[in-house]
């Protein structure tokens, strides 16, 4: 069974520039998740998705992050103007269903604003 | 503000013997408790989870909850070099919300 995928795996860009990243769970995961972990800390949950529908969003910076999930499988998060602390491990993961708790992580995408 | 709190370590051991990490959290409605370790440049990956008071085994891993002192604690058995990653400690309150802790670096040496 293939994992969570993601990419790019790594990405550069100046400050002000537009960013995407995009995930595809784990076949049959209804629930997808987008998480930042920064350096020396732990993941923190940005949006959750429960098929197309995003469920939790209470932690995305909405004045320059955005994120979709159209078809209910996979995902793309946007940043747009990307700030030097938006510097980051972007991980995606997904679970099978809401009420499963054993998220399943990507290899995640690292973020480097200039 | 949910909290999950973890001494960042490094928590160093030689081969073989016991790696203690510990993991206390705020949220007294929390429900499940998680321990996730990390390798340097990967992504988080799961090891344990447990959910009632008590200890749970699996292989050389033991979880342990205490949820009235709010403390969970994750036992490494015979610790191999191999063990050397950051765990994180993760705390589920609501629904399918995980909270993660900053995370213990752990080193065995041989």
């Amino acid at each position: 069974e293939a994992g969570v995928v993601q990419s790019p795996r790594y990405k550069i860009i100046e400050k002000k520039q537009p960013v995407a990243f995009w995930c595809n769970p784990i076949s049959g995961h209804n629930t997808l998740y987008w998480y930042r972990q920064n350096l020396g800390q732990g993941p923190e949950l940005l949006i959750r998705y429960e098929n197309e529908e995003a469920v939790d969003d209470s932690q995305l910076p909405k004045d320059r992050f955005s994120a979709e999930r159209l078809k209910g499988v996979d995902s793309t998060l946007k940043i747009q103007p990307a700030e030097l602390g938006d510097s980051a491990v972007y991980l995606c993961a997904s679970t099978p269903w809401g009420g499963s708790y054993e998220q399943y992580f990507g290899p995640g995408t690292r973020l480097t604003v200039t | 503000q949910k909290e999950v709190e973890q001494n960042s370590g490094p928590l160093s051991v030689p081969e073989g013997a016991i790696a203690s990490l510990n993991c206390t959290y705020s949220d007294r409605g929390s429900q499940s408790f998680f321990w996730y370790r990390q390798y340097s440049g990967k992504s988080p990956e799961l090891i344990m989870f447990i959910y009632s008071n008590g200890d749970k085994e699996d292989g050389r891993f033991t979880a342990q909850l205490n949820k009235a002192s709010q403390y969970v604690s994750l036992l490494i058995r015979d610790s191999q070099p191999s063990d050397s990653a950051t765990y994180l400690c993760a705390v589920l309150s609501g629904y399918s919300t995980l909270t993660f802790g900053k995370g213990t670096m752990l080193l065995v040496s041989p």
